[in-house]
Parts: structure tokens; sequence; C-alpha cells
């Protein structure tokens, strides 16, 4: 238990759904992420939002939204998604700012299947 | 941030110590090491980071060579369960820096 809770675990939609993955963090930070990984490649990051605002959007397609409506919940909303958008989507947490205790935990992640 | 790199794939004997190098060359003099490691299909789990100093905690050790340019992340008595892709991550702990993986190594421990 890492304190990053992600649901569902496990999603199948069709390329006309709608969804949405939801993050929530139990350990006060103040900077959530949203990373991607694709069968067999490195972790790919998406967002970043450190105080609820967003600060990086690595040249995700719009069919991605994030919306990060507290330093606590962190959403990744999907709609018509190829099926090369299938993955393991990760969201993260960590505590911005100088000093020691500045490492990211993780979630156990979504797995997502577009069919 | 600087860039990492660190051999594809290691093994290791079940019991034995496991030392995964990494190097980071340009690494600046704000910048941590972070360890992070992916048991398959789960979420990459914190193991340790440090500055200059070598650290301990109870997963791991870590250890930077003075120039800082590079580290090794040492399990003492690796077991099977610690088969998994370990990634070096440099970091600086200022605002907004971000955490970026690459490939890792991935360390298969033998019975």
């Amino acid at each position: 238990e890492t304190g990053v809770t992600q649901t569902p675990r496990h999603l199948v939609m069709g390329m006309t759904n709608k969804k949405s993955l939801k993050c929530e963090q139990h350990l006060g930070h103040n900077a959530m992420y949203w990373y991607k990984q694709s069968a067999k490649k490195p972790l790919e990051l998406m967002f970043v939002y450190n105080f609820k605002e967003q600060t990086e959007n690595n040249s995700v397609p719009s069919r991605f939204s994030p919306e990060c409506p507290n330093s606590s919940h962190l959403f990744l909303h999907l709609h018509t998604l190829q099926p090369e958008d299938s993955a393991l989507y990760l969201c993260a947490s960590s505590q911005d700012g100088r000093g020691k205790d500045t490492e990211a935990f993780f979630g156990q992640g979504t797995r997502l299947t577009v069919v | 941030d600087a860039k990492t790199t660190q051999p594809t794939s290691m093994d290791c004997a079940e019991g034995r110590a496991a030392n995964l190098p990494c190097n980071h060359s340009t690494i600046s003099g704000n910048e941590y090491v972070y360890w992070y490691r992916q048991i398959h299909s789960q979420g990459p789990q914190y193991i340790i980071h440090g500055l200059k100093n070598n650290e301990t905690n109870e997963m791991a050790s870590l250890i930077i060579t003075e120039d800082r340019k590079s580290s090794t992340l040492i399990l003492p008595h690796a077991t099977l369960r610690d088969t998994a892709v370990y990634y070096c991550i440099v970091r600086r702990d200022n605002y907004g820096q971000n955490f970026v993986f690459g490939p890792g190594t991935r360390l298969s421990v033998l019975p």
C-alpha cells in the first residue's frame, strides 16, 4: 500500500466510449502525475499537476483530458480512444520542493484495453 | 534532468548481493539520484535516493562515487521476489521537477 489508489484496476472500452480513470492520494502531497506504459516500453510522462495547476503536458493527444479538482484527486478523462492507446496508466504523487522527502509514490495502475 | 545509462539486463544468484550500476556523468550539483523498481505490471516502487553520501535503508544501499558521476544500488541478499526492472533517475529537488524514466535494468534473480 503506497498511499496512492487508482480505480478501476482494469478497464475495457470501445473506441466510441467515454470513461474516466481516478487517482487519489492520502499522503498530503502537492504534485500529481499521469504516466502511460505501453507493452515493453518505459514509462512515458503525460501530465503533471503542481498545487492543482497543470505544469506539464507532454504533447498528449486531446482525447486524453486530465482534471485535478484538488491536491488529493486526479482524473484522466478518456474519449474516442484508439486501440494503440491500450496500456497501463499509472498515477503518482510527490511532495514538491526542497528537502529530503521528495520521492514519488505510484499507484498500482489501470490496465486499459481499447477494443 | 541529466540522462542516466544502465545495463539492459543482469542476472544474480539467489542469496547473493545484486549490484546494479548507473552512470550519470552529466549530473548537476543539486540533482539527487533516485532508484525505483517495477515488478511485472505493477506500479514502480520507490527504493532509495541520495545526493552525495551513501545511503542505506531496509531495502537497499546506494553508493555514490565521490565525483557523483555514477552510482550503484546494492541489494544485499537478493531473493526471487527482487526480480524486476530497476530504474535510476536523476532529478533536482526543486519545485516542478519531474521523474523521467529510462528503460532501466531488468534484474533476474536465479534460484
